[in-house]
């Protein structure tokens, strides 16, 4: 089966622009996680779905960041302005349900450069 | 909020030496434990990962993980490593049922052939 499509797959940008990525889970996975990864450190989960609902955004810097996930598929990651310091790779990652003994797949990431 | 720790942080072995990672967490209740493996240039993916029942929990490539709820830990072993084995392996906890993941700072593993 396909895996976790992410795009792009680097961004640069200068402080205070915003910036978009995308995520398109494996087909048939219901749950689906943005994670931001800052160089040294692990994952840190932003926000997860269970379909178009969200389940979890505590960790969410909802000032700058947004995600939806209008149709229960694909889901975009906004940040609008830009610091300095989201410089980080976004990680997406899906399983097939809300049940945490379920699998994460994670897909290749979005390196983040702000200037 | 849940931490977790990992001492190592960057590991250099050469081939066929035993390799063990350590994981500590800091939830003291019901907690599913994973290991995740980064090869360079690739995407995170399971190596292996406990929920309940026998704690010596195997997983791909060669790799164990014990759990020792007395002291918090699941530590990842290789008793022969290989040079494809170099990678970033991260730990990860999630407290039994809920929906966060808690990931560790990584260890970075360089085998020199």
């Amino acid at each position: 089966e396909a895996g976790v499509a992410q795009s792009p797959r680097y961004k640069i940008i200068e402080k205070r622009q915003s910036v978009a990525f995308w995520c398109n889970p494996i087909s048939g996975h219901a749950t689906l996680y943005w994670y931001q990864q800052i160089l040294g450190q692990g994952p840190k989960l932003l926000i997860q779905f269970q379909n178009n609902g969200v389940v979890d955004d505590s960790q969410l810097p909802k000032d700058r960041f947004s995600a939806e996930r209008l149709k229960g598929v694909d889901s975009t990651l906004k940040i609008q302005p830009a610091k300095l310091e989201d410089s980080a790779v976004y990680l997406c990652a899906s399983t097939r349900g809300g049940s945490t003994y379920n699998e994460q797949f994670f897909g290749p990431g979005t390196r983040l450069t702000v200037l | 909020a849940q931490s977790v720790s990992q001492h190592n942080h960057h590991v250099i072995l050469s081939e066929a030496a035993s390799l063990e990672l350590g994981c500590n967490y800091s939830y003291g209740g019901t907690v599913n434990l994973f290991w995740y493996v980064q090869y360079p240039g690739q995407h995170l993916q399971l190596l292996l990962k406990y929920f309940s029942g026998d704690p010596l929990v195997k997983g791909i490539k060669g790799f164990e993980a014990e759990f020792i709820k007395s002291k918090f830990s699941f530590n990842l072993r290789k008793p022969s490593v290989q040079w494809s084995d170099t990678a970033e392996y991260f730990c990860a906890v999630n407290e039994g049922g809920g929906n966060q993941f808690y990931f560790g700072t990584g260890t970075s593993l360089t085998v020199i052939p």
